[in-house]
């Protein structure tokens, strides 16, 4: 499974768009790049997924160079609400299931 | 989407003591699900899989036998924390792949708040 890095943290203010950025060096050619989103004392919540270029849905955009050697999660117009850890996750579907390894994910704060 | 439901939400027990967590699959079958945990301000870590009708595989460095994990039907697993200490509190979540076979998506549970005294 391909290991990630991205921010421990991020500073953004209501109204603003977020662009949180992920390397993954060693992806490979099957995996997938998946965005969660937790909030404190709850589980993960998926945001987004993607293979190359761009996803969009109605919360987020995703977009992946050709390279694939990282992605950037994009989170237009944040409210307060959206502070929480997002993390990014590289992996594929492994004997049939889904096995995921959490890196250290992005802390965001989003100010008044 | 699909809902994964774990109970309780938070419990506090006595040193050697036993709490069993439950983690169940609402609405969709699931034969392999994950237990995680996860200590304050960090991220999650995975113990185990839960495979529906066979042993259970641990993440090396998780002890089999201080953290029981039963997936007895499609929709349920449990992981019990046996004679559990102060350092067992954590919060602990479980997740089960998406239905949909061509979706990689994963659902968690909420979570479960341990707090061993």
């Amino acid at each position: 499974l391909a290991k990630t890095t991205q921010p421990i943290s991020m500073d953004s203010y209501e109204g603003q768009e977020v662009n949180i950025t992920c390397s993954h060096n060693n992806i490979a050619t099957n995996d997938y790049i998946t965005w969660y989103q937790q909030f404190p004392s709850q589980g993960p919540r998926f945001i987004i997924q993607g293979y190359k270029t761009k996803v969009t849905n109605e919360v987020a955009s995703l977009f992946i160079p050709a390279d694939r050697k990282s992605s950037t999660l994009s989170l237009p117009r944040v409210s307060l609400s959206d502070t929480a850890v997002y993390y990014c996750l590289v992996g594929v579907l492994s004997g049939g299931y889904n096995k995921l390894i959490f890196g250290a994910g992005t802390r965001l704060a989003v100010h008044p | 989407g699909a809902v994964v439901s774990q109970h309780p939400s938070r419990v506090i027990c006595k040193s050697g003591t036993s709490v069993k967590i439950e983690c169940r699959s609402l609405d969709f079958q699931a034969t392999t699900m994950f237990w995680y945990r996860q200590f304050p301000k960090k991220s999650l870590m995975l113990m185990a899989t839960s495979n529906e009708g066979s042993k259970a595989t641990y993440e090396q460095g998780v002890e089999k036998d201080k953290f029981l994990i039963n997936h007895a039907s499609l929709t349920l697993s449990t992981l019990t924390v046996t004679s559990a200490h102060p350092e067992d509190s954590s919060f602990y979540i479980c997740s089960a792949d998406s239905p949909d076979s061509e979706n990689t998506e994963a659902f968690f549970g909420q979570g479960t708040r341990l707090t061993v005294v």
